[in-house]
């Protein structure tokens, strides 16, 4: 079946540490995105990707950073420089017109 | 700039119940519209969408929802909820900026069902 994976679905963190998110997709979608969801304030945008080996910021990139080797793939960074990480991540991926197709997320937690 | 505005973060309705919920945007060029769902601790699913044609576009499990150029809305409605339609609902614009295509969603809403 096509779809989009995200792992872990739970992720600590201790402080000044980086870590990884994974995204990955099966429905040959040429761009993807990473949003962050906080209760009450939506979903924000953090990077979008239209083709691989580029990326754009979006409205909150600050103390994140992504690549796009494969056209599968766009795996997200947290890095120590985001000040309050604690949120649920979530990976998707669109072909055409906007519509897109979410992975079940990713939930950090800073310990 | 384009915006979503979803002005009820929550709609308490009972059971079998009609619901309605509102969603304005704005926005300076052309835009496609929709609404997706979700449940706890899961990612989103596209419940409707409208890009071209006819102004009612129905969706999953009964929903549709109505576009409205002249007040700019695009409300969600139901006839009769169910208590598995409990969930967070979010509406988005989709318009193309520079070349890509983007996304703006609103802040949500939060439909729960009262037995």
């Amino acid at each position: 079946d096509g779809g989009i994976t995200q792992s872990p679905k739970y992720l600590f963190r201790k402080e000044g540490q980086n870590v990884t998110l994974s995204c990955e997709q099966n429905l040959n979608h040429d761009a993807m995105y990473w949003y962050r969801q906080d209760p009450g304030q939506g979903l924000r945008l953090i990077y979008y990707s239209q083709i691989v080996n580029d990326f754009q910021k979006g409205d909150i990139a600050e103390g994140y950073s992504v690549s796009r080797e494969k056209k599968e793939s766009f795996p997200l960074t947290v890095t120590s420089a985001q000040k309050n990480p604690t949120a649920f991540y979530l990976c998707a991926s669109s072909h055409r017109v906007g519509e897109q197709f979410f992975g079940p997320g990713t939930r950090l937690t800073v310990l | 700039a384009q915006s979503v505005t979803q002005l009820d973060s929550q709609v308490p309705v009972f059971e079998e119940a009609p619901v309605e919920l509102r969603c304005n945007y704005s926005s300076s060029v052309s835009v496609y519209l929709f609404w997706y769902v979700q449940y706890p601790n899961q990612g989103l699913q596209l419940l409707l969408k409208y890009l071209s044609g006819s102004t009612l576009v129905k969706g999953i499990n009964g929903f549709e929802a109505e576009f409205n150029k002249s007040q700019t809305s695009f409300h969600l409605r139901k006839p009769s909820v169910h208590i598995s339609d409990t969930a967070e609902y979010f509406c988005a614009v989709s318009y193309n900026s520079g070349g890509y295509q983007k996304v703006t969603f609103g802040t949500g809403t939060k439909l729960q069902v009262i037995p």
